[in-house]
């Protein structure tokens, strides 16, 4: 089991609405990434976090934004949700910012559902 | 760019059967590949990665998979499937430099007692 931790586990949004998902990442990591993961799929990268700032970002509309805090926890926002926005949603936290042999690991997931 | 495909989406093994879940990669620079399961409303776990060095890597439970670069492949073997081992499993290709993992769609293994 890791240290990261996800809240909430669960949530149901109406479509337009707004979100916000958290993530606490395990210590000593300064690191976020972010990953949808669809139904019946693998995860899709959306962004990566490091040392507050935003460190990549994959082929996710600017609808989906976050932020790093301080104490490297880190939220995921996402407006103007639609129905296709329903997925898992996974937080990895590693040390460092190179994708490279760097573990990630990864939280247990908020699934959120649009309806 | 970097893609990873899984073949077959489903897989069926007996009790105490060879697993063999197969993985290609495609990457235009060295890769570093992984393998990850995750059970039912979990998140993903590390089974094992290859960096460089050893071509065959052995992870937790039993499972190795082994970098064949001639065939772009890297797929997970296990000699005696336990009920157990019943999850998804996914293959994530990176490289150095970059900052983000591409996984493949996933192979749900069924364990038939």
């Amino acid at each position: 089991e890791t240290g990261v931790t996800q809240s909430p586990t669960h949530l149901i949004k109406t479509r337009g609405q707004q979100v916000t998902l958290r993530c606490s990442s395990q210590s000593g990591h300064n690191t976020v990434s972010w990953y949808q993961q669809a139904l019946g799929q693998g995860p899709q990268f959306i962004f990566q976090y490091y040392r507050e700032e935003e460190n990549g970002r994959g082929n996710f509309p600017p609808r989906f934004s976050g932020l790093q805090f301080p104490n490297y926890s880190s939220e995921l926002n996402v407006n103007a949700l639609e129905l296709d926005d329903s997925a898992l949603y996974l937080c990895a936290s590693s040390s460092g910012t190179s994708g490279g042999p760097v573990r990630q690991y990864f939280g247990p997931g908020t699934r959120l559902l649009v309806l | 760019a970097q893609s990873v495909t899984q073949l077959g989406s489903h897989v069926s093994v007996s009790e105490g059967a060879l697993v063999l879940l197969r993985c290609n990669y495609s990457s235009s620079v060295p890769p570093y590949l992984f393998w990850y399961v995750q059970y039912p409303n979990q998140g993903l776990q590390l089974l094992l990665k290859y960096t460089t060095g050893a071509t065959l890597v052995k992870g937790i439970n039993g499972f190795e998979a082994e970098f064949k670069k001639s065939e772009t492949s890297f797929h997970l073997t296990k000699p005696s499937a336990h009920m157990s081992d019943a999850a998804e499993y996914f293959c994530a290709v990176t490289s150095s430099g970059t900052y983000k993992y591409i996984f493949g769609t996933g192979t749900r293994l069924k364990v038939l007692a």
